[in-house]
């Protein structure tokens, strides 16, 4: 079934440095989803991607969607200890009934 | 009410029993997901309720799972004779129609021992 591949599975960063995981599809992707998940937390929305090429900006996140629309990347630049925990992509449309399709998700860890 | 509540939060038992989970979504959403996320992973689809319509089930892994929502609100997923490998985080989330974004509960950590 449809699956999207998410790489690294865990980054672990000095506090101001910058991250970044990616997010990949074998198919194209109608839209692709965002989502963070606090240590001890449930998965929390950050953005829905719709339009090839697409970028979108959250304060110091940063959120691309590729030309072909099979791949998508979270950058985190200067990472604070508050960026702690697991992002996760979601495919909206991967399922037959609106269900996501999540990623395995990137786990980051910021060292202060 | 103001999110997504579930109950229990944490769920022991043993091998064998059966368990109910409980699901209250937010009050305006019309569709209910319930999701089973491993450590370490993304949460994995299991089933979902438009309004008190159930139309897909295939992400059950087995007949021992089942879920309702009777009234098209407040859902229960009820896994019969636990088995080991069914512990997992269970998650539910709802959103206001289908596809639309979805918003996700606290979840039910179950462990069967």
């Amino acid at each position: 079934g449809q699956q999207v591949m998410q790489i690294p599975q865990y980054q672990h960063v000095q506090e101001g440095e910058d991250f970044t995981t990616y997010c990949n599809s074998s198919t194209t992707l109608s839209n692709i989803q965002w989502y963070k998940q606090r240590p001890g937390g449930h998965p929390v929305f950050l953005i829905q991607l719709v339009k090839s090429g697409e970028v979108k900006k959250q304060k110091r996140l940063t959120f691309q969607f590729g030309e072909a629309k099979k791949n998508s990347s979270l950058h985190i630049t200067a990472t604070q200890t508050t960026d702690v925990g697991t992002y996760f992509c979601a495919d909206p449309y991967g399922g037959s009934q609106g269900n996501l399709i999540f990623g395995k998700g990137t786990k980051l860890s910021v060292k202060p | 009410g103001a999110g997504v509540s579930q109950s229990p939060r944490y769920k022991v038992t043993k091998r064998g029993q059966d368990v109910t989970l409980r699901c209250d979504p937010i009050s305006s959403h019309a569709t209910l997901y319930w999701y089973q996320q491993a450590l370490g992973q993304g949460p994995e689809f299991l089933t979902y309720f438009n309004y008190e319509a159930q139309p897909d089930k295939s992400g059950l892994p087995s007949d021992r799972f089942s879920a309702e929502r009777p009234e098209g609100s407040i859902s229960t997923l009820t896994i019969q004779r636990t088995e080991q490998r069914d512990s997992a985080m269970y998650r539910c989330a709802s959103s206001f129609q289908v596809q639309e974004t979805q918003y996700f509960g606290p979840g039910t950590r179950l462990l069967v021992l």
